[in-house]
């Protein structure tokens, strides 16, 4: 069955390093999402991307963050410059499209920042 | 500004016995309705879902129920099985394609044997 990947699992950073978390998504899907869950907290959004750009991002989206589909398969979440706050499990998501359909997610990478 | 909440953060139950987990949501323009289940270090895995139209649906030993005149959700597991421990969380979209799901905080089943 098809799934959504993403690398590293695990990534430790220095605080204002840029890291890059990669996702591969379902194939045939073609909009895309960035969630993330800080320890202990709820899931929450914060960008989606369809057709080579975003359609929406939440307030956590700030211009530390960026996102890119740079080839026909790979998703990236670029964060510019790290800080403590942003220590979570970044989850990729994906979905086919159409009203009514689960997004089917991916198994995180979780982001440590010292 | 919880949107989707869910107000029990544990529940246990005894192996065999049905299992139900709540959900509430505010926001009248959500009109998909999903359950997610996570185990540690994993992403959440898609279990059911309800649109709007519909005030149950069901899968196997999974039936979600839709109240939406009391903006509630539940999802029952009948029987629930030791494999069904978890933390089960709830998702609401607002309908046309490419919404971001709203998440509540989830709630950690433990199905004891």
């Amino acid at each position: 069955e098809p799934e959504v990947t993403q690398t590293p699992s695990h990534q430790v950073t220095q605080m204002g390093q840029e890291v890059i978390l990669r996702c591969v998504p379902i194939s045939n899907h073609l909009y895309f999402y960035w969630y993330r869950q800080i320890l202990g907290q709820k899931v929450e959004f914060l960008v989606s991307f369809y057709n080579n750009e975003i359609s929406e991002k939440s307030e956590i989206f700030d211009d530390q963050f960026s996102v890119e589909r740079p080839d026909g398969s790979n998703f990236t979440l670029k964060i510019r410059s790290t800080k403590l706050e942003d220590s979570a499990m970044y989850f990729c998501a994906s979905t086919p499209g159409g009203r009514y359909n689960e997004q089917f997610f991916g198994p995180g990478t979780r982001l440590t920042v010292l | 500004d919880q949107q989707v909440k869910q107000n029990s953060p544990s529940l246990s139950v005894q192996e065999g016995r049905i299992s139900i987990l709540n959900c509430d949501y505010t926001n009248s323009m959500f009109d998909y309705f999903l359950w997610y289940k996570k185990y540690p270090a994993e992403g959440p895995t898609f279990l059911i879902s309800i649109s709007s139209i519909k005030d149950k649906n069901e899968d196997g030993r999974f039936t979600v129920f839709l109240n939406k005149s009391a903006k509630h959700l539940s999802l029952h597991i009948v029987p629930s099985q030791p494999g069904d421990s978890a933390v089960y969380f709830c998702a609401a979209s607002a309908g046309f394609a490419n919404t971001p799901l709203v998440f509540g905080k989830g709630t950690r089943l433990s199905v004891i044997a």
